[in-house]
């Protein structure tokens, strides 16, 4: 099984600033083939399902604002919200859908400093 | 829109049986592969199982904490996705979520809202 761990465990940000979440997995996710990568970044607020923000490591989801964004490729990947806002305050969790099982990271969770 | 509404859940004992269900709408359900995953109380998200589309052969794979113990299946002409969960234990208290594919096979999912399962005596 490919094995997700993020970092860190939680981050406090003040308004407007930038906050930064890394995702590693055990082996690479890249699909040789395509060239993609298969991972993907999910926001869950309080109470709600996860919400699905980024794709193939970068790609935004539609109607995701483009304060979120993702890089990475192989191993390493980033998620970065570039202007923190009071609704981004969530756990964030990386995904890979490279091979089953599907594993998850446990998570990130975003604060207001 | 892609929908999925999940239902089934509820409080078992020990050592019984569940099962859940998953109706969705808004995507083309047939082409689609599907995937359960839950959420325990206050932790992550844990994949449990897939099954893809019969085109793709309908194969299913299942996390090694239920295999043997729980079967996923789906109806396509009531485009609803099953979990037949047997054997339960108190471990597998969660919030179970049904999943669909963005772009129908990979790419990052669509979840519902989840259905609540207490395993409990």
């Amino acid at each position: 099984d490919i094995v997700m761990t993020q970092s860190p465990d939680s981050l406090a940000v003040s308004l407007g600033e930038r906050a930064t979440i890394n995702c590693k997995s055990s082996q690479s996710v890249l699909f040789s083939s395509n060239k993609k990568n298969y991972l993907a970044w999910y926001q869950q607020r309080p109470g709600q399902p996860p919400k699905l923000l980024i794709y193939w490591a970068s790609t935004r989801e539609s109607g995701v604002p483009d304060r979120f964004s993702g890089s990475g490729s192989g191993t390493d990947f980033t998620l970065t919200i570039s202007s923190l806002q009071a609704e981004d305050v969530a756990v964030y969790y990386c995904q890979q859908y490279y091979s089953t099982p599907h594993t998850f990271g446990p998570g990130t969770k975003v604060d207001i400093k | 829109e892609v929908q999925l509404v999940e239902s089934g859940g509820g409080l078992v004992k020990p050592g019984g049986s569940l099962r859940l269900s998953c109706v969705g709408s808004g995507f083309s359900f047939s082409n689609a592969w599907m995937s359960w995953v839950r959420q325990a109380p206050g932790k992550g998200l844990e994949w449990v199982a897939r099954i893809k589309s019969k085109n793709d052969g309908g194969t299913t794979d299942y996390a090694a904490p239920v295999k043997g113990r729980f079967t996923i299946s789906r109806d396509d002409s009531k485009t609803t996705l099953y979990l037949q969960m047997n054997s339960l234990k108190t471990e597998d208290t969660a919030l179970y979520y049904c999943t669909t594919h963005r772009d129908t096979k990979y790419g990052g999912y669509y979840w519902g809202q989840g259905s609540l399962v207490t395993v409990s005596s």
